[in-house]
């Protein structure tokens, strides 16, 4: 039973428009969310977080937003460069006992921005 | 600054071969560390976490071990690969359940 989905598993967007990644959880435990930017063959990096009792974080180009009562995040790049181009993942913590708020992560969505 | 080291890059070997990846991570004491799959065209799946020396815990039943010798040492083992084990194998740190960081990853191909 897959906690973190994101059903896209690619988007294509010109640059200097607007990116909107989505994602969607079903356990309301989780607590903090994050996401990750991989390109092909090295490790995630990490983006930008957001706490369950916010609604919006914003670093410079990448905004995250959520929404609880709807289960749903979603990661908006403003504006869209080529360089984003890359693999997102999602990611949630659930933090109860002892599980040590281990990160379940979605599949990722691919994003392409063409020049 | 904190970094974190993984190696091999790229590794190449036969069913049944054993298996060793190392990763270490300076600029932190006592972290939390990971080891994590990412197999073709799919996310990335947790395999081990440690929360400290010899503290193993692993996520899934599989083929693999992992062993914490060091505090900021993590390796993972395998006494007999097989073609499934094929994947990008990464490790992560963080200090305390929050955000975690990568290595650069390990390719391993099992022929």
């Amino acid at each position: 039973d897959q906690q973190v989905k994101q059903n896209s598993p690619s988007l294509s967007v010109q640059e200097g428009r607007i990116s909107i990644l989505n994602c969607d959880y079903t356990n309301s435990m989780f607590d903090y969310f994050l996401w990750y930017k991989k390109y092909p063959a090295e490790g995630p990096t990490f983006l930008i977080s957001i706490s369950s009792i916010k609604d919006k974080n914003e670093d410079g180009r990448f905004t995250v937003f959520l929404n609880k009562s709807a289960k749903h995040l979603s990661l908006h790049i403003v504006p869209s460069q080529p360089g984003d181009s890359a693999v997102y993942f999602c990611a949630a913590r659930v933090d109860y006992g002892g599980s040590q708020g281990n990160l379940i992560f979605g599949k990722g969505t691919k994003l392409s921005v063409k020049p | 600054s904190q970094t974190i080291h993984q190696w091999p890059a790229t590794l190449v070997q036969p069913v049944g071969s054993p298996l060793s990846l190392e990763c270490t991570v300076e600029g932190t004491s006592n972290p939390n560390l990971y080891w994590y799959r990412q197999a073709a065209g799919r996310g990335l799946q947790l395999l081990f976490y440690s929360v400290g020396i010899g503290q193993i815990s692993s996520e899934v039943p599989q083929n693999l071990s992992a062993s914490r010798p060091q505090d900021r040492q993590f390796i993972l083992s395998s006494k007999k690969l097989l073609l499934s084990d094929s994947g990008f194998y990464l490790c992560a740190w963080s200090v305390f359940p929050l955000t975690q960081y990568f290595g650069p990853g390990t390719r391993l191909t099992v022929l």
